[in-house]
């Protein structure tokens, strides 16, 4: 089983451009979930999707964040424009069926954003 | 908030000795996960307990749940150096909402 998949692993950028970030779950999951991970904030859920549906966006920062689940197999977490205090690890997890399962992450996108 | 929170911050300890970590948490729960996440990487599920349980296993982890204390701890015995991460509280709340996780805990076992 591949596990969680997300791209970039690495991603340098400069402020004002957009960051585009990609996961794709493990096959079968119904739900998942973006965090981000900084050192002051610890990690901060901003989206969930269930069925491809997003049914909580509360934790999304600011209008710059955008996220989208077209199919079953992808999700995109798009920063537009981007700003240096966006920098973080960026991760995706996906759970079984319930959003209260438990969750399996990718490895994360770690963001610089100079 | 219903964010768990783990104690202590940070905790180091020398190879073989036990670790013992600690989560409270201020609202009832459904059940409790213990996640790791070692440096660079992303989180991995340790261990589930349900709120009608008080104690499990799995190899040398070790937790515990005091639903009256509104608390659960992680234990690992005999600590190897590999064991050196991150270790988070999950907590699955009623109402269909997703797991909080806690601000972690970061052992560091020194060989």
């Amino acid at each position: 089983d591949a596990g969680v998949i997300q791209s970039p692993r690495h991603e340098v950028t400069e402020m004002g451009q957009e960051v585009t970030l990609r996961c794709k779950p493990i096959s079968g999951h119904n739900s998942l979930f973006w965090y981000r991970q900084t050192m002051m904030r610890g990690l901060e859920l901003l989206i969930y999707f269930n069925n491809n549906v997003p049914i909580d966006d509360s934790g999304m920062p600011e209008d710059r964040f955008s996220a989208k689940m077209p199919n079953a197999s992808f999700s995109t977490l798009k920063i537009q424009p981007s700003e240096p205090r966006d920098s973080a690890v960026y991760f995706c997890a996906s759970s079984a069926s319930e959003i209260t399962d438990t969750q399996y992450f990718g490895p994360g996108t770690r963001l610089t954003v100079l | 908030s219903q964010q768990g929170e783990e104690d202590p911050q940070a905790l180091s300890i020398q190879e073989g000795e036990n670790a013992t970590m600690n989560c409270s948490y201020k609202t009832s729960i459904n059940n409790l996960q213990w996640y790791r996440q070692n440096s660079g990487r992303g989180l991995v599920h340790l261990i589930l307990i349900r709120s009608n349980e008080r104690e499990k296993h799995s190899g040398r982890l070790r937790v515990t749940l005091d639903t009256s204390k509104k608390s659960s701890s992680l234990l690992i015995t005999a600590s190897r150096a590999a064991d050196t991460a991150s270790y988070f509280c999950a907590t699955e709340h009623s109402g269909n909402t997703p797991l909080v996780f806690g601000k972690g805990t970061r052992l560091s076992v020194i060989a």
